[in-house]
């Protein structure tokens, strides 16, 4: 049981093109779902957390214009990277988490991203 | 600012020995500690979870220990198998965002 399933595992594509990866939880509710950076070698990077049906809270530094986020359902969660550019390129990850306190995270397998 | 260190060199252990990797926490009072295990291109995987009021958690192979006193986690794999080489990552968390703070992961190395 829960999985979380995240699309696309790779994506290629030049300067200036807008992204989307989906991070969806498979057989449970995810009231909250946060997405990660992580750069090689180094630890996971909070971005933002997601609340379903409410506006993300983005963390320090990062530009909510360029990072849109969306948690629509339970089980649906999108990151958009806008107008990517060479800097972009990294790891994304996602994870979920179920109702109340002490609930572990559930990542999906993350997004190579590389802008050209 | 809250801070989490985890040892950045490589652990490399023989197969079969008991492998412990260290957590440290500073400007930071976690009401839980997780630990979880990153294959490479991967990601992360849930493996334990101790409360603040736990001194001793343990599943299968695996053992973690919390001292709130000492700031600090303790995470045993026992009886180590090549296939326990994996990236480790701790993370503190229990404020009432469920935000977690990851450490930058200590890489487990178990010949065979």
């Amino acid at each position: 049981g829960a999985v979380v399933s995240q699309h696309p595992s790779r994506v290629i594509c030049k300067s200036g093109t807008s992204v989307k990866i989906e991070c969806r939880s498979l057989d449970f509710q995810a009231t909250t779902m946060f997405w990660y950076r992580q750069f090689p070698k180094q630890s996971l990077m909070l971005m933002a957390t997601s609340n379903e049906g409410s506006k993300a809270t983005y963390e320090q530094g990062v530009e909510k214009d360029k990072f849109l986020i969306n948690h629509a359902s339970l089980t649906l969660s999108t990151l958009t990277v806008t107008s990517a550019h060479p800097e972009d390129s990294s790891f994304y990850i996602c994870s979920a988490t179920g109702r109340g306190a002490n609930q572990p995270q559930h990542f999906g397998d993350g997004t190579r991203l590389s802008i050209l | 600012s809250q801070k989490i260190e985890q040892n950045s060199e490589a652990l490399n252990i023989q197969e079969g020995k008991t492998a412990t990797l260290t957590c440290n926490y500073t400007n930071y009072s976690p009401a839980y500690l997780q630990w979880y295990r990153q294959d490479p291109g991967r990601g992360p995987v849930f493996l334990l979870l101790i409360r603040e009021n736990e001194k001793e958690k343990r599943k299968e192979r695996l053992k973690v220990t919390f001292d709130t006193t000492l700031k600090q986690s303790l995470f045993h794999i026992t009886a180590s198998q090549p296939a326990d080489s994996a990236t480790y990552l701790c993370a503190p968390g229990g404020d009432s965002s469920y935000k977690l703070i990851f450490g930058s992961g200590t890489r487990l190395l178990v010949r065979p």
